[in-house]
């Protein structure tokens, strides 16, 4: 069973602080995913990466950035944490192929105060 | 443009009911469909996808092109089917282009 690991279930932050999200997968899946889970909003995909340091913008990629440096880990960094990035992060993992499932994390949730 | 339309936020049913959860796209090329659900303290899991055209706990989706629909249903609703269901459509071979709708959270009550 694939297992997509989230380091923290929840994070307080200040305003201004950098954040790193961590998000490890075992399943050796090309593609790995970042969303946002907002109220109303539905999931909406921050970046995503296709191979190791290969990423992509998503639909809301302002004020964060990312990393993927070895094949199982996917980082998402917010350089500089503010107020309207208080939200649920899911971090997914798939393999190549549009009938491919994502398998997502537990989720990270993030208050930045 | 592409889309993923769940025009409820919220469906209220109860135990016994049936269930339609409905999912509308907007989408030119070949469609590649799937329901998600998240039930409550759970991560988001794959329920179903089109090609499979499977039943899983009971729901089936039915791929309509001409309504360009994607409509989930099961007949007799149990409790805990209470979840966040999210329709999503995939825009490419590499399944790296993934679009949600926003959600359509089911509630049974008995």
């Amino acid at each position: 069973d694939v297992k997509v690991t989230q380091s923290s279930r929840y994070l307080v932050k200040r305003t201004g602080e950098k954040v790193f999200l961590e998000c490890v997968q075992d399943m050796d899946h090309e593609n790995m995913f970042w969303y946002r889970q907002d109220p109303g909003l539905g999931l909406r995909l921050i970046y995503f990466s296709y191979d190791v340091k290969m990423k992509e913008k998503g639909d809301i990629p302002e004020g964060y950035s990312v990393s993927r440096e070895k094949k199982e880990r996917f980082s998402l960094i917010l350089e500089s944490a503010s107020t309207n990035q208080t939200s649920m992060y899911l971090c997914a993992s798939s393999r190549t192929g549009n009938n491919s499932p994502l398998h997502f994390g537990n989720g990270t949730r993030l208050t930045v105060t | 443009a592409q889309r993923v339309t769940q025009p409820e936020k919220l469906l209220s049913v109860f135990k016994g009911a049936p269930v339609e959860l409905k999912c509308n796209y907007s989408y030119s090329g070949s469609p590649e469909l799937f329901w998600y659900v998240q039930y409550s303290r759970q991560r988001l899991q794959l329920l179903l996808r089109h090609i499979s055209r499977e039943s899983i706990k009971g729901f089936t989706a039915d791929l309509n092109k001409g309504e360009t629909s994607f409509h989930l249903k099961k007949p007799f609703a149990q409790e805990e089917d209470s979840a966040m269901y999210y329709c999503a459509l995939s825009l490419n071979q590499a399944g790296t282009a993934l679009i949600f709708g926003k959600g359509t959270t089911l509630s049974v009550s008995s």
